[in-house]
């Protein structure tokens, strides 16, 4: 099947640093792609999309970056706060949905 | 007002034992998933269900059987219960109008075979 990996597992920030989390995919099919953060104990929670025509799209303190050419997805987050702490996940579809390992950011007060 | 609900969100069980679990989903969405999450957070999808209709069905093991008796419910029979089974299992749906094709979990039901 179709791997959807990330660079780091664990992260960890200080309070109102940037934080990037990296994803490399490897289904050059693949036309839309989210970010998902999983807090302890809960199931995972949209962030923030983007679809293949597109190289970059901001939301609220989130921007999301694709990279095409080497098949590569990061999450910025800006001025990292505690609420921030969480495993964040990429995941590409083609169709079918595939998710990455998940990378653990820890924010530190 | 819960979009993606599951039940029960704890399940303590012996090895050999037949449970289920249940989710609902008041979305309107069309497809409903299955995923399994261990314990290092790696997410693998098991069964799509879309309108009732089997779609995806992962290389899982014939223990696990899902039932959707209507595309708002998406069940998971789980028989001969063994120690590997033990994970959180999350249900989701998709299939919402507008651009966005996002998947909305459930609050997961946490699995543990002893």
């Amino acid at each position: 099947g179709e791997s959807v990996g990330l660079h780091l597992p664990t992260l960890s920030v200080q309070e109102g640093d940037n934080s990037i989390i990296n994803c490399a995919y490897s289904n050059s099919a693949s036309d839309y792609f989210i970010w998902y953060k999983q807090e302890s104990g809960k199931g995972p929670q949209f962030i923030i999309d983007i679809r293949s025509n597109m190289d970059k799209r901001q939301g609220q303190r989130v921007t999301v970056l694709l990279n095409k050419t080497v098949k590569h997805l990061s999450l910025q987050i800006a001025a990292t706060q505690p609420g921030d702490s969480a495993v964040y996940f990429c995941a590409e579809t083609a169709g079918q949905f595939y998710f990455g390992t998940g990378t653990s950011l820890t924010v530190i007060p | 007002d819960t979009a993606v609900s599951q039940t029960p969100k704890y399940l303590v069980t012996q090895m050999g034992n037949d449970k289920s679990i249940k989710c609902e989903q008041n979305l309107g969405h069309d497809t409903m998933y299955w995923y399994k999450q261990d314990s290092k957070k790696f997410l693998k999808i098991m069964f799509s269900y879309n309108n009732k209709e089997l779609i995806i069905n992962e290389t899982v093991p014939n223990r696990f059987s899902p039932k959707s008796p209507d595309k708002a419910h998406l069940n998971l029979h789980i028989n001969s219960l063994e120690l590997g089974d033990s994970a959180v299992y999350f249900c989701a749906s998709a299939g919402g109008s507008g651009a966005r094709n996002e998947q909305f979990f459930g609050p997961g039901t946490r699995l543990t075979v002893l």
